[in-house]
C-alpha cells in the first residue's frame, strides 16, 4: 500500500519560479525522502530528512518536514527546464528494514 | 558516488518465457537490494527484499514463484519472471544499500519489460 499522497499530481510552472510539491503520509516514520525520475530512467536521491528534523537545504532544494501534520513539502527555488521530472517521496517506517513506500508522485513541467 | 546497474535496460519476451533480470552494485557492497515494479504514469511498488545469503522477502500480493529472486552475493542479485504474461510488462527497477548506511537506497536505472 501506498504510504504517501503527493499533492498536485501536475505542476506546470514557468523557468525561474519556484514550485512546491508536498506529501502527506500516515504512519510514524523514521526518515522521508525525495526522489526525481526524468522519464523511462531510474530514481535519483534527492534529499533525506529524519524525523527529528524540520528542515533541510540542498542546493536549490528546500524540504520541510512536520511530523505532527505527517506532511513534508519539497521546494525548488528557481526552477530550470532540467527540472522538468516526476518527483516522488518516500517514507521509511522501520530503519531495520529501511523499505520504502512511495506516494503517487507530482509530475512537474518547467516551460522554457 | 554508489552505482547501480541493470542488465538489460530492454528486453522484448514471448508470452509463456522467462526473463531474468540482474541488478549490480558496482562500487559497493549491498547486503539488501529492492525490487521494484513501476506501470505507466504510476509509482513504485515494492515487489520484495532480496538479503544476501537468504530467501527474499516478498511483498503481499507478489508471487514468489512467478518472480524468482536470487542473491547470490554482495554485488548481485537476479529477478526472474517466470512464464512471463502480458501483464507482466512493466518497468522493473533496482535498488540496493550500503552495508551499514541503512537510510540511503541508490536505485538501478530500471528495465523496461514488453512480453508479447
Amino acid at each position: 500500500s501506498q504510504q504517501g499522497e503527493e499533492d498536485p499530481q501536475a505542476l506546470s510552472i514557468q523557468e525561474g519560479e519556484n514550485a512546491t510539491m508536498n506529501c502527506s503520509y500516515k504512519t510514524s516514520i523514521n526518515n522521508l525522502q525525495w526522489y526525481r525520475q526524468n522519464s523511462g530512467r531510474g530514481l535519483v536521491h534527492l534529499i533525506l530528512i529524519r524525523s527529528n528534523e524540520r528542515e533541510k537545504h540542498s542546493g536549490r532544494l528546500r524540504v520541510t518536514l512536520d511530523t505532527s501534520k505527517k506532511s513534508s513539502s519539497l521546494l525548488i527555488t528557481a526552477s530550470r527546464a532540467a527540472d522538468t521530472a516526476s518527483y516522488f517521496c518516500a517514507t521509511v517506517v522501520l530503519l531495520a528494514n529501511s523499505k520504502l513506500t512511495f506516494g503517487k508522485g507530482i509530475t512537474l513541467s518547467v516551460r522554457p | 558516488g554508489a552505482v547501480v546497474s541493470q542488465h538489460p535496460s530492454r528486453v522484448i519476451c514471448k508470452s509463456g518465457t522467462s526473463v531474468k533480470i540482474e541488478c549490480r552494485s558496482l562500487d559497493f557492497q549491498a547486503t539488501t537490494m529492492f525490487w521494484y515494479r513501476q506501470f505507466p504514469k504510476q509509482s513504485l511498488m515494492l515487489m520484495a527484499t532480496s538479503n544476501e545469503g537468504s530467501k527474499a522477502t516478498y511483498e503481499q500480493g507478489v508471487e514468489k514463484d512467478k518472480f524468482l529472486i536470487n542473491h547470490a552475493s554482495l554485488t548481485l542479485s537476479t529477478l526472474t519472471v517466470t512464464s512471463a504474461h502480458p501483464e507482466d510488462s512493466s518497468f522493473y527497477i533496482c535498488s540496493a544499500h550500503r552495508s551499514g548506511n541503512p537510510y540511503e537506497q541508490y536505485f538501478g536505472p530500471g528495465t523496461r519489460l514488453t512480453v508479447t
